[in-house]
């Protein structure tokens, strides 16, 4: 079974200012990673997943994460923040065998102010 | 390309009346399908997934149930709501990537 840490239930941050938001997994198995971002009363939009390969993923909207198997953790980063991207962000893990299932940290709200 | 579909976007049912939410999945054959619940201030929680028609595992006993009588069809139901079964509903089909619904709004009164 795998497990899904997001430290920080809330991000405040000025508008163009870098943003960090922290996620570490647990799995006694090798993982595939993702990072979902929910808008308001929306479903959930897939911002970046590592598969394997580079450990740097560039995902949509100007964010990157960075996947560090000795650390655990898969922390999403983005350099300079909009207005717009004021959402919840959901870190993700999922076993790479066949029909594992995805599960979900329990989110970081973004808010981006001015 | 595959879309996904869900209804109705938002839900205001008494306590004790049944539901059904309805998701379908387009260009796609046999997907894995999932139904998630996101209580307020909450992560999601997994609830049924499905690898086929008929198959159904349900992750956490609870007052619903779920049914996939067609390969892209996949149902959340309930014969009696309670008022702690409000809260947002999201149906997902998976490859490797998940990809949602665009969600369900119930509110339980």
């Amino acid at each position: 079974a795998q497990s899904v840490t997001q430290l920080d239930s809330q991000v405040p941050v000025f508008e163009e200012a870098p943003v960090e938001l922290r996620c570490n997994y647990s799995s006694s198995v090798s993982v595939y990673l993702f990072w979902y971002v929910q808008y308001p009363n929306q479903g959930l939009q897939l911002l970046l997943k590592y598969l394997s390969g580079s450990t740097l993923v560039k995902g949509i909207n100007g964010f990157e994460a960075e996947f560090n198997k000795s650390q655990t953790s898969f922390h999403l980063r983005k350099p300079s923040v909009h207005i717009s991207d004021t959402a919840e962000y959901f870190c993700a893990v999922r076993g790479t065998g066949g029909g594992n299932k995805l599960t979900f940290g329990t989110g970081t709200q973004l808010k981006v102010e001015l | 390309s595959q879309t996904i579909h869900q209804w109705p976007a938002t839900l205001v049912q008494p306590v004790g009346s049944p539901l059904s939410l309805e998701c379908t999945v387009e260009g796609t054959s046999n997907p894995n399908l999932y139904w998630y619940r996101q209580a307020a201030g909450r992560g999601l929680q997994l609830l049924f997934y499905s690898v086929g028609i008929g198959q159904i595992s349900s992750e956490v006993p609870q007052n619903l149930s779920a049914s996939r009588p067609q390969d892209r069809q996949f149902i959340l139901s309930s014969k009696k709501l309670l008022l702690s079964d409000s809260g947002f509903y999201l149906c997902a089909w998976a490859a490797v990537s998940y990809t949602f619904g665009s969600g369900t709004r119930l509110t339980v009164v």
